[in-house]
């Protein structure tokens, strides 16, 4: 069935450095979403993207899909602290599949 | 519009017994999905439904079933508890296929 793998598990960073976590499905997606999960919160939808090779940002955050819609990541510039959070992508093929997430903490 | 509202927040339950979540969508979201969230694991797709139908089932046991009524509203149950039902459970509402999910703030269920 539909796979969704996301690496890393974790990730520490400085404040101020970058941080990216990168999903790939077994299966072209329909469309692939991401969400943020605050320590002790629900996932929270960020953005979704549909077309093949499409990037989108929203300020620090950079969001891709691949080109073969298989793959997606997830880029943040200048980590601040209240970026800390799990972040989940959610691959859609005939259901929407969650990826294992990946938390990230942010040392100030 | 009122979120996705999960009910109860907090339950602690002893192995063996049973328990039913109950999840009410944002109004006019036909689609409802459950989750269960263990730490390292994720958020684990229990089911979907969808106009009262399931329509989509995750690899749980058949101690995990669900319902949805004509309003939406949907219940998950879970009998005969095990310790590692220990989770927090997740309710998603969306107005249509594979669009954004509203997550419920979730059930925090506790199995002594």
């Amino acid at each position: 069935g539909q796979q969704v793998m996301q690496i890393p598990q974790y990730q520490h960073v400085q404040e101020g450095e970058d941080f990216t976590t990168y999903c790939n499905s077994s299966t072209t997606l329909s469309n692939i979403q991401w969400y943020k999960q605050r320590p002790g919160g629900h996932p929270v939808f960020l953005i979704q993207l549909v077309k093949s090779g499409e990037v989108k940002k929203q300020k620090r955050l950079t969001f891709q899909f691949g080109e073969a819609k298989k793959n997606s990541s997830l880029h943040i510039t200048a980590t601040q602290t209240t970026d800390v959070g799990t972040y989940f992508c959610a691959g859609g093929g005939n259901k929407l599949v969650f990826g294992a997430g990946t938390i990230l903490r942010v040392k100030s | 519009k009122a979120g996705v509202t999960q009910t109860p927040r907090y339950l602690i339950k002893t192995r063996g017994q049973q328990v039913t979540l109950s999840c009410s969508p944002i109004s006019g979201h036909r689609s409802v999905s459950w989750y269960q969230q263990t730490p390292g694991q994720g958020l684990q797709f229990l089911f979907e439904y969808f106009s009262e139908t399931q329509r989509n089932k995750g690899n749980f046991p058949g101690r995990f079933s669900g319902r949805q009524f004509s309003n939406s509203r949907s219940e998950m149950n879970v009998s005969t508890l095990e310790l590692g039902d220990s989770a927090l459970y997740l309710c998603a509402s969306s107005s249509q296929d594979l669009s954004e999910a509203f997550f419920g703030q979730g059930t925090r269920l506790t199995v002594v």
